[in-house]
């Protein structure tokens, strides 16, 4: 059974450039979700789909960052125009919606980005 | 926003003893999960409990929730080097099992 898996671990950009991050979640998971965490603090949840469907932004992503995940599978975050601020760590995270408690959500090892 | 605060936010014991962290919540919930995370790492799920539980078990860890009070504990007995680790706790308020993290605490584990 493997895990969330992203790609890349790492990248380096310089400001105003654009780059994309991929996750491929836990096969048959329906729910797959992208949180950013910065040094010292917990994540902090992006924006959610449920299958190919996008239910939830946060205010925190702005018209910079857009997420796709075309056939219900795998997920894309681009981030355009890059700033220093957006160096953290961008995680992935997976679950199979069932119940009305709630399900475990899986995360991947994360994306690093910074942006020089 | 963060919705939990872990109490305390940094932990170092001996290796043998046992480590309890804390966190605080502020609105309903369904469940709440905790998660490790080694540094620089992704998150490690740890333990689900439900809203309408009251205390789980996994192995060496142990967690309770206490609903009117928005509170919940992880016990980690019998701690070893390898607990060294930054633990979140995350709740899920329902709506899309979407998680609000706290802001994590850093249990150091001492040989």
């Amino acid at each position: 059974d493997t895990g969330v898996s992203q790609d890349p671990r790492h990248k380096i950009t310089k400001r105003g450039q654009n780059v994309t991050f991929r996750c491929d979640p836990i096969s048959e998971h329906n729910r797959l979700y992208w949180y950013r965490q910065t040094l010292g603090q917990g994540p902090e949840f992006l924006t959610y789909f449920q299958n190919e469907a996008q239910l939830e932004k946060s205010r925190l992503l702005s018209d910079r960052f857009s997420a796709e995940r075309p056939k219900g599978s795998f997920s894309t975050l681009e981030i355009q125009r890059t700033e220093q601020g957006d160096s953290a760590m961008y995680l992935c995270a997976s679950s199979l919606r069932q119940g009305s408690y709630g399900n475990t959500i899986y995360f991947g090892e994360g994306s690093w980005l910074t942006v020089v | 926003s963060q919705q939990g605060e872990e109490d305390p936010q940094a932990l170092s014991i001996q290796e043998g003893e046992n480590a309890t962290m804390n966190c605080s919540y502020k609105t309903s919930i369904n469940n709440l999960q905790w998660y490790r995370q080694n540094s620089g790492r992704g998150l490690v799920h740890l333990i689900l409990i439900r809203s309408n539980e009251r205390e789980k078990h996994s192995g060496r860890l142990r967690v309770t929730l206490d609903t009117s009070k928005k509170s919940s504990s992880l016990l980690i007995t019998a701690s070893r080097a390898a607990d060294t680790a930054s633990y979140f706790c995350a709740t899920d308020t329902g709506g899309g099992n979407k998680l609000t993290f706290g802001t994590g605490t850093q249990l150091k584990v001492e040989l």
